[in-house]
């Protein structure tokens, strides 16, 4: 079957870094997305890795191992808007989504 | 970047009516748009995947006759939750996607609550 794995909660301090994990099988494999979504709202696009390696892009950055089914999403600096829920998703052979149920990652002064 | 809308924001029904949200791709041209209703605290949870002049394609478990969906045109998809219960209350998101590679770009989200 397929399947998304990642933390359900995460807390970190304002400032410091937080790597969110999250593990996928799927049938077939078209990329990995990352997804934050504020509390209330639809989610909005962070990053896409298809290719193994990092990914930066200002204070975010997304990896991905294809061999072993792995990515994280790596949050610098953090600050206190970044406080949501970051949802991992993988692209079937399908081109479908399949959703993990997201990290909800809690920010403290 | 892609801007997708969706109508209305919220919406409160009696139950037994039917409610129709609205999900239109303002800038771009979607070959491809999802719905997804999301409950509290749990992930996004596919409803159905609808390609412009096409059937949607329903995941299972979700009733075709009770969440009827139009995709008229490359910018435009509706959702009609029929014969609403307050079972049916949730937050509905609609997606649109250029390509089969591309990103799925979200609507806000709707709220529909049924008394």
């Amino acid at each position: 079957g397929q399947n998304i794995d990642q933390p359900t909660e995460m807390t970190a301090t304002e400032g410091a870094i937080v790597q969110i994990n999250c593990t996928y099988q799927t049938s077939g494999f078209n990329g990995l997305f990352w997804y934050q979504q504020h509390a209330g709202e639809a989610p909005t696009f962070l990053s896409y890795n298809v290719l193994d390696g990092l990914e930066e892009k200002g204070r975010f950055s997304s990896f991905l191992s294809r061999s072993k089914g792995y990515s994280y999403l790596l949050l610098k600096e953090l600050q206190m808007k970044d406080s949501a829920s970051y949802l991992c998703a993988a692209m079937d052979s399908n081109y479908q989504l399949i959703w993990g149920a997201g990290t909800k990652l809690i920010i403290k002064p | 970047g892609a801007v997708v809308s969706q109508h209305p924001s919220w919406v409160i029904c009696k139950s037994g009516t039917s409610v129709k949200i609205e999900c239109r791709s303002l800038d771009f041209q979607a070959t491809t748009m999802f719905w997804y209703r999301q409950f509290p605290k749990q992930s996004l949870m596919l409803m159905a995947t609808s390609n412009e002049g096409s059937k949607a394609t329903y995941e299972q478990g979700v009733e075709k006759d009770k969440f009827l969906i139009n995709h008229a045109s490359l910018t435009l998809s509706t959702l009609t939750v029929t014969s609403a219960h307050p079972e049916d209350s949730s937050f509905y998101i609609c997606s649109a996607q250029t390509g089969e590679f591309a990103e799925q770009f979200f609507g806000p989200g709707t709220r529909l609550t049924v008394l």
